[in-house]
């Protein structure tokens, strides 16, 4: 595998379930993020995390939780979601949060019912 | 706060002829990066052209080229030759080089159909 990648591509869970998204990354970077696009939307940073530091969380509700266990792997868990967080999550790495250059995976298209 | 506007919801172009996505920022800081990424359908983000606030050279990627201009706060993408594979969702980006304050601030995208 080369790049980044996502696992699951497409997920559809009710409200009440708990769920994971997964990203990793094969280039040696040492800064991942989470990215949230929504329709007609621009993408909205979700979090950041630089050498396994989380330094950036931008109001995302508690109902997203972060979590990276090393530089490599990058995980979102969700537990009690709404409709409207419904979206194509994006996953990206970078050589550490002061390289300008971003990776982006392909996503995981997240259907919330 | 900086902000990224792109007025184009959706273009239209003939294969191998030009198009031309906009895109305005505002920004009160002099330093920064500016980008354009690809989004084709189903497919990964891809960082087409990228462009440094500090060079009065516009950037050019083969068919790819940007008209930069600095006071204006502007910054389209020509796309000469357009091809089938150019057909994609195009994001305007801009990115500060404070430190501290290095986020994207995305755009809200431009879909481009290409005509056969």
């Amino acid at each position: 595998e080369t790049g980044v990648t996502q696992t699951p591509r497409h997920l559809v869970m009710g409200m009440t379930n708990k769920k994971s998204l997964k990203c990793e990354q094969h280039l040696g970077h040492n800064a991942m993020y989470w990215y949230k696009q929504s329709a007609k939307k621009p993408l909205e940073l979700m979090f950041v995390y630089n050498f396994k530091e989380q330094t950036e969380n931008n109001s995302v509700p508690s109902r997203f939780s972060p979590e990276c266990p090393n530089s490599s792997h990058l995980f979102l868990h969700l537990h009690t979601l709404q409709p409207e967080d419904s979206a194509l999550y994006l996953c990206a790495s970078s050589q550490d949060y002061s390289q300008v250059e971003q990776y982006f995976g392909p996503g995981t298209r997240l259907t919330v019912t | 706060a900086q902000t990224v506007t792109q007025s184009q919801p959706e273009m239209s172009v003939q294969e191998a002829e030009t198009v031309t996505l906009s895109c305005t920022y505002d920004t009160s800081e002099s330093d920064y990066y500016l980008f354009w990424y690809k989004q084709p359908p189903s497919r990964q983000m891809i960082l087409v052209i990228r462009q440094e606030a500090y060079k009065q050279q516009n950037a050019t990627e083969n068919r790819f080229s940007v008209n930069f201009q600095k006071a204006a706060k502007s910054f389209s993408l020509k796309i000469s030759d357009s091809q089938l594979g150019d057909a994609a969702m195009y994001f305007c980006a801009y990115r500060s080089l404070h430190t501290g304050t290095y986020k994207y601030i995305f755009g809200t995208g431009t879909r481009l159909k290409v005509l056969a």
